[in-house]
């Protein structure tokens, strides 16, 4: 049984087209969160969700966006894609917004042509 | 956010205890500290937590001395498969989010 799973697992495209990436949690968890990871590794947290509503939003350019349907979905959208774009796109989630206990899907590797 | 330093690499070999040290000269009051595991191409995973002294758990041990300024991960017997980039976070809060760094690519030799 899948925790947080997200679908595609790997993506390519071409610059300016527009992709989404879906990720889905079976835990029962409030909080749901999209993590950018960088070919340097770093990891940086995007958007947190809190049953359905958006309570963290980094600064993302607003061609990122994310949409949560319920509060075991949270999508991420993303129109006009960029080079800057590639990386690996972690989805996770949490029981509560406040838990430092956050649980990660697989990711997701876009890579922008 | 209280900033981490952790060594960026280490190596060891199966069956050996391995402790990763990081420093949090800045932490508040009110933070924890909490340790993920990020194995190659997965997610990040937790592993433990703890706010002072030491916490222990099936997989780890956490140790935090009384001034907080550092912490401890202890992985006691590593093997091939704990070869992974470890994260040390500091921080704590409604709205909290994880800010990861660079983490300590731990490589376990046969």
């Amino acid at each position: 049984d899948t925790a947080v799973s997200q679908t595609p697992k790997y993506l390519v495209t071409q610059m300016g087209n527009d992709k989404s990436i879906k990720c889905e949690q079976n835990l029962g968890h409030d909080t749901m969160y999209w993590y950018k990871q960088d070919s340097k590794k770093f990891l940086k947290i995007m958007f947190s969700y809190n049953n359905k509503e958006l309570i963290i939003n980094e600064t993302v350019p607003n061609r990122f966006s994310p949409k949560s349907p319920d509060k075991a979905h949270l999508n991420l959208h993303i129109n006009s894609l960029e080079l800057g774009d590639s990386a690996v796109y972690f989805c996770a989630s949490s029981q509560v917004e406040t838990s430092d206990e956050q649980f990660f899907g697989p990711g997701t590797r876009l890579t922008v042509l | 956010l209280a900033k981490t330093t952790q060594p960026i690499s280490m190596d060891s070999y199966e069956g050996q205890e391995v402790n990763i040290t990081c420093s949090h000269n800045n932490i508040a009051t009110n933070d924890y500290i909490t340790w993920y595991q990020q194995f190659p191409s997965q997610g990040p995973r937790f592993i433990i937590q703890g706010y002072k002294t030491k916490v222990t758990n099936e997989v780890a041990s956490l140790f935090i001395p009384a001034d907080r300024k550092s912490s401890t991960l202890s992985l006691p017997r590593v093997s091939l498969s704990d070869t992974a980039v470890y994260y040390c976070l500091v921080g704590r809060g409604s709205n909290y989010k994880l800010t990861f760094g660079k983490g300590t690519l731990l490589t376990v030799n046969p």
